[in-house]
């Protein structure tokens, strides 16, 4: 059946470093790939999407690509912030629209 | 408007008693999804609603578990005779054709402690 595979974490930054968080899927077809994100406290929140192979999806700075050859919608940011301390989720969404998880990465940046 | 809403937002049970949590979506969103997230399993699917009906229920892991929808709206997820592995924190979402089905919002969840 269809999967994903995220990096483990905790992966610990220093503020203004560079962020990549691998993730890679398993499907048959071209699924939509998501990026989601959960604060501490909060609920989960959808930071990114793409919906077809090469589209990249953006938001408050992070951006992934979908590479169909490489089956991966990596998420990576130029410089982090503190703020963006939180658990990050990738995701597809197979053909019955359910979204299946990757099991999410925790991100620390210390000042 | 208000975003998707469930209550209670904790709660606490014993083992072998029944409990209901309660999902209310974005008003007009048609489809609505149940997820539980969990220290072992991480993030998983359990039910998804289109209107009233659910055309995938493959994610509810028992028998035990139960979920229904009236109105297109409000929808229940029912745990009998709960187990301590039933503990997670279970999570609605709500989407429409107006804003893409593919982007799911998801309200803040129901923390469930099984003792």
């Amino acid at each position: 059946g269809d999967s994903v595979t995220q990096m483990e974490g905790p992966v610990t930054l220093s503020e203004e470093a560079f962020l990549t968080i691998n993730c890679t899927y398993t499907a048959t077809g071209y699924p939509s790939l998501f990026w989601y994100v959960q604060y501490p406290g909060e609920g989960l929140q959808l930071l990114l999407k793409a919906t077809k192979a090469d589209d990249k999806g953006s938001n408050k700075g992070f951006e992934a690509t979908y590479r169909k050859e490489t089956t991966s919608f990596h998420l990576e940011k130029g410089s982090v912030q503190v703020s963006d301390s939180a658990v990050y989720f990738c995701a597809l969404m197979d053909s019955s629209y359910k979204l299946i998880f990757g099991s999410g990465t925790r991100l620390l940046v210390r000042p | 408007g208000a975003g998707v809403s469930q209550s209670p937002s904790n709660k606490v049970t014993e083992k072998g008693k029944d409990v209901e949590l309660r999902c209310d979506p974005i008003s007009g969103h048609t489809a609505l999804y149940w997820y539980r997230q969990s220290l072992g399993q991480g993030l998983e699917f359990l039910i998804y609603f289109q209107g009233n009906s659910a055309p995938d229920k493959s994610g509810l892991p028992s028998d035990r578990f139960s979920a229904e929808r009236t109105g297109g709206s409000v929808s229940t997820l029912t745990i009998q005779r709960t187990q301590q592995e039933d503990s997670a924190v279970y999570l609605c979402a709500s989407s429409s054709r107006g804003a893409g089905w593919e982007t799911q919002y998801f309200g803040p969840g129901t923390r469930l402690l099984v003792l």
